[in-house]
């Protein structure tokens, strides 16, 4: 089987940066995703790793070692719209490869 | 097209009745995907089309539950004979072939008394 450890919650200032780390153990790894999802939102699509190394989006960064089946989700100059659950997310061949298998979620609380 | 729409938004039904949901992709989405989400849990992949085929079905379908995708376009889920457990948000998503980003809908939130 598969699984996904992240930590629960995490709380930073506004301006800071903060770090969600994920690691997953999986039967046949295609690609490591994270995804934001605000309180009665739809989940979001931040950024996908399928390759080892850093991936940046604008403020948002996400890293891959596939290796040590690890990832993590780096924020910068965190804002209070930045509050929400932020899940990572396996391809793997444990279905069709396709659909994506989550995570737990972290729920970020940035404070003024 | 402004993205994934699901209908409807809410649902309240009581224990042992059969609910359906609707969800309409991204036009041109030829991969749909159904997950169920419960509080303080990430989304559960529930099944999953290419076109009209539905190619996998999770562990967590039991019986009671069904999945259509007749046209290749919008999908159905139904469930029948809807149990307290069956609770939760159902969310559909859909993305383009050769894509690994997927698209989620707002969800259905069903409540079963």
């Amino acid at each position: 089987g598969q699984s996904l450890e992240q930590p629960s919650e995490v709380t930073a200032v506004e301006g800071a940066i903060v770090q969600i780390n994920c690691t997953y153990q999986t039967s046949g790894f295609y690609g490591l995703s994270w995804y934001q999802q605000h309180d009665g939102g739809a989940p979001t699509f931040l950024s996908y790793n399928a390759l080892d190394g850093l991936e940046e989006t604008g403020r948002f960064s996400s890293f891959l070692s596939r290796s040590d089946s690890y990832g993590y989700l780096l924020l910068q100059e965190l804002q209070m719209k930045d509050s929400a659950s932020y899940f990572c997310a396996v391809r793997d061949r444990s279905n069709s490869g396709y659909a994506l298998n989550f995570g737990k979620g972290t729920s970020l609380l940035v404070t003024p | 097209d402004t993205g994934v729409s699901q209908n409807p938004r809410h649902k309240i039904t009581k224990r042992g009745q059969n609910v359906t949901f609707r969800c309409d992709p991204i036009s041109e989405h030829n991969r749909l995907y159904w997950y169920r989400q419960t509080l303080g849990q990430g989304p559960e992949f529930l099944t999953y089309f290419q076109n009209e085929a539905q190619l996998e079905k999770s562990r967590l379908l039991s019986d009671r539950f069904s999945a259509e995708r007749p046209k290749g376009s919008f999908s159905t889920l139904e469930i029948q004979r809807t149990e307290q457990g069956d609770s939760a948000m159902y969310l559909c998503a859909s993305s383009l072939p050769g894509t690994d980003t997927q698209y989620f809908g707002p969800g259905t939130r069903l409540t079963v008394l």
